[in-house]
């Protein structure tokens, strides 16, 4: 079943005290991406990979780190949280085509409260 | 800049009724547009798409038409049905990137 899968689904932790979220697609897709959703503010990108070892800064990267090593893998890391990254995030991933016909596959979520 | 307006929410309606969430966009060059739904604790669904002025997108008996001259892309569905009731956002891709409106509640009663 073609699918994104994150890791953990909830979380709950405390300020400065470093995490990382997986994301893993198996479509092959090339291209994968990063978005926190909060209330009345719909969803916003914070980095975007368009393959590997290939990464860049969406609208709100700040407080955040990716890598892309490897095709299937896109991992979103916290070095140091903080109450205002609480959120809910999704991982998407496509398969990348100029002219902007793809779609996104997204993720199930990530629940993250910072404390 | 690049950005997508959505009417604000939340919208109730009964069973059967005519549904429409307007949305309208702002870009530079020429977008893609889309409409995606989100169902509670779930993520995000492509419902449908549109390339390319006057394109309909349809999917589960929702449209939108892709409206250059009013800079447009309403949802409608003819007679919604409770398990419609989720989260509708629009959005337009342009230059590889995904931006989206703030999202609409939809909640339909029986």
């Amino acid at each position: 079943e073609a699918q994104v899968t994150q890791n953990p689904r909830y979380l709950i932790t405390v300020t400065g005290k470093k995490l990382t979220v997986t994301c893993s697609q198996n479509m092959n897709h090339e291209y994968m991406s990063w978005y926190r959703q909060d209330p009345g503010l719909g969803l916003r990108q914070i980095y975007y990979s368009m393959n590997v070892e290939v990464t860049d800064k969406g609208d709100v990267p700040e407080g955040y780190k990716v890598s892309r090593k490897e095709k299937r893998n896109f991992p979103l890391i916290l070095e140091s949280p903080s109450p205002n990254q609480t959120s809910l995030y999704f991982c998407a991933s496509s398969s990348y085509l100029a002219g902007g016909t793809d779609t996104q596959y997204f993720g199930p979520g990530t629940r993250l409260t910072v404390l | 800049g690049n950005s997508v307006t959505q009417m604000e929410g939340p919208v109730t309606l009964s069973e059967e009724a005519f549904l429409t969430i307007n949305c309208t966009y702002t870009a530079t060059g020429y977008p893609s547009l889309f409409w995606y739904v989100q169902y509670p604790g779930e993520g995000l669904q492509l419902l449908l798409k549109a390339t390319k002025a006057d394109d309909k997108g349809s999917n589960k008996g929702f449209e939108a038409t892709y409206r250059k001259e009013t800079t447009s892309f309403h949802l409608e569905k003819g007679s919604v049905q409770v398990s419609d009731s989720a989260v509708y956002f629009c959005a337009l891709k342009i230059t590889g990137k995904l931006i989206f409106g703030q999202g609409t509640t939809l909640q339909v009663k029986p």
